[in-house]
């Protein structure tokens, strides 16, 4: 049972430019959320995809945008790239019937690097 | 506005010692606490949750304690082994679909 798939793994884009990341959920997972996690720190929220629209927004800036697809896969773009955009981004998915109490499933993540 | 508080951010302990995390939350709200473990290179994986209707939960080698009058919650590992060197985050739930996590503890055990 394959569980939730990240790529790039790595990624490497000077500052300004626009970054796609993609996730295929976890078999029988309808809800896609998105976390940054920066050196040292815990995951911090981004936002949340169910039913290919965004639903839950933590508090980062426009910036950042994401998409859903009919196949519950995601994306997440970031545009106009900061130093401060580096970081592992984390793709979480789970089923919205259960919501958290069975867990989230996390991806390994994509590094991303801004230079 | 940090919800969840976790201490130490570093942990050192010997093979078959029982390293203590703690976090304290500030959302009287919260109904689920759940601990991640996380290795390098990997995403974080659910390794054992509370809710606060119970003061303890055991699974394995892991234990959760919780002190809903104090706001606090921890958790312990028995016997801890060198594979269970990790870093651990306490996370609590925001809404039904989103947790906050707190900044993790870096555990090692050493041999």
């Amino acid at each position: 049972d394959a569980g939730v798939t990240q790529s790039p793994t790595h990624l490497i884009k000077t500052r300004g430019q626009q970054v796609t990341l993609r996730c295929s959920p976890k078999s029988g997972h309808d809800t896609v959320s998105w976390y940054q996690q920066a050196l040292g720190q815990g995951p911090q929220f981004i936002f949340q995809y169910y039913e290919e629209e965004e639903r839950q927004r933590g508090n980062f800036p426009d910036r950042f945008s994401g998409h859903q697809f009919p196949n519950y896969s995601s994306e997440l773009n970031v545009n106009a790239l900061l130093l401060g955009d580096s970081a592992l981004y984390l793709c979480a998915s789970s089923f919205r019937g259960t919501g958290l109490h069975y867990g989230y499933t996390f991806g390994s993540g994509t590094r991303l690097t801004v230079v | 506005q940090q919800q969840v508080k976790q201490s130490p951010q570093s942990l050192i302990v010997q093979k078959g010692g029982i390293p203590i995390i703690n976090c304290a939350y500030e959302n009287t709200a919260f109904d689920y606490f759940p601990w991640y473990q996380q290795f390098p290179g990997k995403g974080p994986a659910l390794l054992i949750a509370i809710r606060p209707d119970v003061s303890e939960k055991k699974e394995g080698r892991f234990t959760i304690s919780f002190n809903k009058s104090a706001k606090q919650f921890s958790l312990h590992i028995m016997d801890s082994q060198p594979g269970d060197s990790a870093t651990y985050f306490c996370a609590a739930p925001q809404g039904a679909q989103k947790l906050v996590f707190g900044q993790g503890t870096r555990l090692t055990i050493n041999p």
